[in-house]
């Protein structure tokens, strides 16, 4: 069974860090693209940014809005995905999800599996 | 970036009714669009991939279509387990967007 566990979320300061971790399992992790994607509290999805699998380098992509400030990155020996978090600001604060990326070939992507989140809460 | 405009932001419709929910792009992204399901208290859920393309395990009442920048996602004959917000996402280049949710409830 595929699984995507997140933890490592809390309350932080503005200005602080945080870092977040997917442990997963079920899968071979090298193969897949893993994206970050964050919900603040009663508004839409947002995707963060993801990291390519092994035949495309591991290489990242961000969303503008966290560029510069937060990291995507992976420990391909533990199978988990990693997200750097700094200089948070409040507008960060929002449930924070792993998904594993699928492309199928024929021109279609899409988020298969989610973790179950992580709530990070940015304030003083 | 490629932006994602859903109607209606929410929506009340009685057990065994058809709804439909629409998706606007900002421009053309050619069938590359995915609705995802998120029920209170759970992690979103995969629906519909490439505009039209059932998920596994997901009930036949749900249907996509589209093209071009208008796409839709019909619900038919609607449950009570149907509550959820219902979310389109561009995947036709990153950043991969996601529409603003609709929120379904039952009458």
């Amino acid at each position: 069974e595929v699984k995507l566990v997140e933890s490592g979320g809390g309350l932080v300061q503005p200005g602080g860090s945080l870092r977040l971790s997917c442990a997963t399992s079920g899968f071979t992790f090298t193969d897949y693209y893993m994206s970050w994607v964050r919900q603040p509290p009663g508004k839409a999805l947002e995707w963060l940014g993801f990291i390519r699998n092994k035949a495309k380098g591991y290489t990242t992509e961000y969303s503008a809005s966290v560029k510069g400030r937060f990291t995507i990155f992976r420990d391909n020996s533990q199978s988990i995905l990693y997200l750097q978090m700094n200089t948070l600001r409040a507008e960060d604060s929002a449930t924070y999800y792993c998904a594993r990326d699928i492309y199928d070939g024929s021109s279609h992507w899409y988020f298969d599996v989610w973790g179950a989140g992580t709530t990070v809460t940015v304030s003083s | 970036d490629i932006q994602m405009t859903q109607s209606p932001a929410s929506l009340s419709a009685s057990v065994g009714e058809t709804v439909t929910i629409t998706c606007g792009a900002s421009e053309n992204i050619y069938g590359a669009l995915n609705w995802y399901q998120r029920k209170q208290g759970k992690s979103p859920q995969l629906l519909i991939y490439g505009a039209t393309n059932l998920a596994d395990g997901m009930s036949s009442r749900f249907s996509g279509s589209g093209s071009g920048r208008q796409y839709s996602l019909k619900i038919s004959s609607l449950h009570p387990d149907d509550v959820a917000t219902y979310y389109c996402q561009n995947v036709l280049s990153t950043p991969w967007t996601f529409g603003g949710g609709t929120k379904l409830e039952i009458k």
